[in-house]
Order: C-alpha cells, then sequence, then structure tokens
C-alpha cells in the first residue's frame, strides 16, 4: 500500500449523514486524490490536492468537500449521504503529477 | 462523457496465451499514459506506464503499444498466466495532476 491508509475500510450509514473518510500517507508525496469506484465506471476524481490547503475539483465532485491541513492527511466529506454515493472510495497519492499514483487499499461505504 | 475508452470488459484466456487489452482516448493533451493492475479487495497499483515520444514499451511479460495519431494503445501480456487474473485499468493523465481511468477489464486467465 506504499504507506497510505484508509480509514474506515467499511461503513454502513443513513441517507443524509455526514461522513468523513480519512487518508493517511507517510512517504510525503505532494498530490492526493480521491477516486470511486463503480462497476462499469472504473475510477473516476472526486477531489485533488497539490498541496497544503491547495486542492480542485474532479470529474465528480458534486456532493462531496475535501480538506488537507497538513501533507500527509487528505479527508473526504459527504456533507449529507445519498445512497447513489454507494462506493468503493479509494485515495491515491503521488510525488508529481502524471506519474505513479499508490493507492491505498479502499473504503466500501454503503448508503442506507 | 468517458475520456478514455477500454475495452472489452472481460477477457478470457488459456493459459501461456496472449492478453490484449486496448483503450481509446480523445484529448490530444494527454501526455502519460499508464496501465494499472487491481487483485480483489486491494487498490489498484501500476503495472507500466508510458509517454506520447515512444511507440512502445516493454517491462517483462507486459508490453504498452502506443499509436498517437489513431489516439490509441494497448496492454499485452505474452505467456499469461493464472496469477494475471485481476482487473486492468488503462489511464491518462495531462496537466500534471488529473487522471483519468478506463472502465475496467477483467482479466481471466484459465490453467
Amino acid at each position: 500500500d506504499a504507506g497510505i491508509t484508509q480509514s474506515p475500510r467499511h461503513k454502513v450509514t443513513e441517507t443524509g449523514t455526514p461522513v468523513t473518510l480519512r487518508c493517511h500517507q507517510t512517504e510525503n508525496h505532494r498530490y492526493m486524490y480521491w477516486y470511486r469506484q463503480d462497476p462499469g465506471h472504473g475510477l473516476r476524481l472526486i477531489h485533488y490536492s497539490y498541496g497544503v490547503k491547495d486542492t480542485d475539483k474532479g470529474e465528480v465532485s458534486d456532493g462531496y468537500s475535501v480538506s488537507r491541513s497538513k501533507t500527509e492527511d487528505f479527508l473526504l466529506t459527504l456533507e449529507s449521504a445519498t445512497s447513489s454515493q454507494t462506493s468503493v472510495y479509494f485515495c491515491a497519492a503521488s510525488f508529481q503529477g502524471a506519474t505513479e499514483a499508490f493507492f491505498g487499499q479502499g473504503t466500501r461505504l454503503t448508503v442506507v | 462523457q468517458q475520456q478514455v475508452k477500454q475495452s472489452p470488459q472481460s477477457l478470457i484466456v488459456q493459459k501461456g496465451g496472449i492478453s490484449i487489452i486496448n483503450c481509446a482516448y480523445e484529448n490530444t493533451a494527454f501526455d502519460y499514459f499508464p496501465w494499472y493492475q487491481q487483485f480483489p479487495g486491494k487498490g489498484p497499483a501500476l503495472l507500466i506506464a508510458i509517454r506520447p515520444d515512444v511507440s512502445e514499451k516493454k517491462e517483462g511479460r507486459f508490453t504498452i503499444s502506443f499509436n498517437k495519431s489513431a489516439k490509441q494503445f494497448s496492454l499485452h501480456i505474452m505467456d499469461s498466466q493464472p496469477g494475471d487474473s485481476a482487473t486492468y485499468f488503462c489511464a491518462a493523465s495531462y496537466n500534471n495532476n488529473d487522471m483519468r481511468f478506463g472502465a475496467g477489464t477483467r482479466l481471466t486467465v484459465k490453467p
């Protein structure tokens, strides 16, 4: 897992509740990413960060926000969870953009 | 719309055979084309990658072929083994940040 830890690994939550997923890295990667993985869609980028407090939207950012207050931590928040956000979420990190990205083990989120 | 289109969705190959997975992209600004391998319950891991200034890259049994004019690239797995059974994703990246993935190919290598 190249020093990338996601927590929790599994979560079941109710519709309308806020949820925060955490990604922690130990290798001093500059870039960090949040993807969601759904059958037939591959991995879709939600948000990414290119430095502390520097973030930008990906292709499926609606309903999600992120924060990066330290190099090692990148948080993904679902402000009000919906059933369409049931998915497997992956955090990734890289030293530079457009280079090898290292992925965490994933978080399986179920919104009921 | 998906900026990187991958085919086939699934592939079954006999042990020792050649596995071929294809990807096509639309954005000519893409300048980095990796392939990732994912085993069940794990995160994807980089397998091999290419940049558009070369037409082919080989690492062991894995080869990327790249056709810039056709905006296509493919992964060839020679002498496929049961341990290669996994889901493979192509991807493309530009502007040093945004990486777009294909939908994935589930490869099964039969012994």
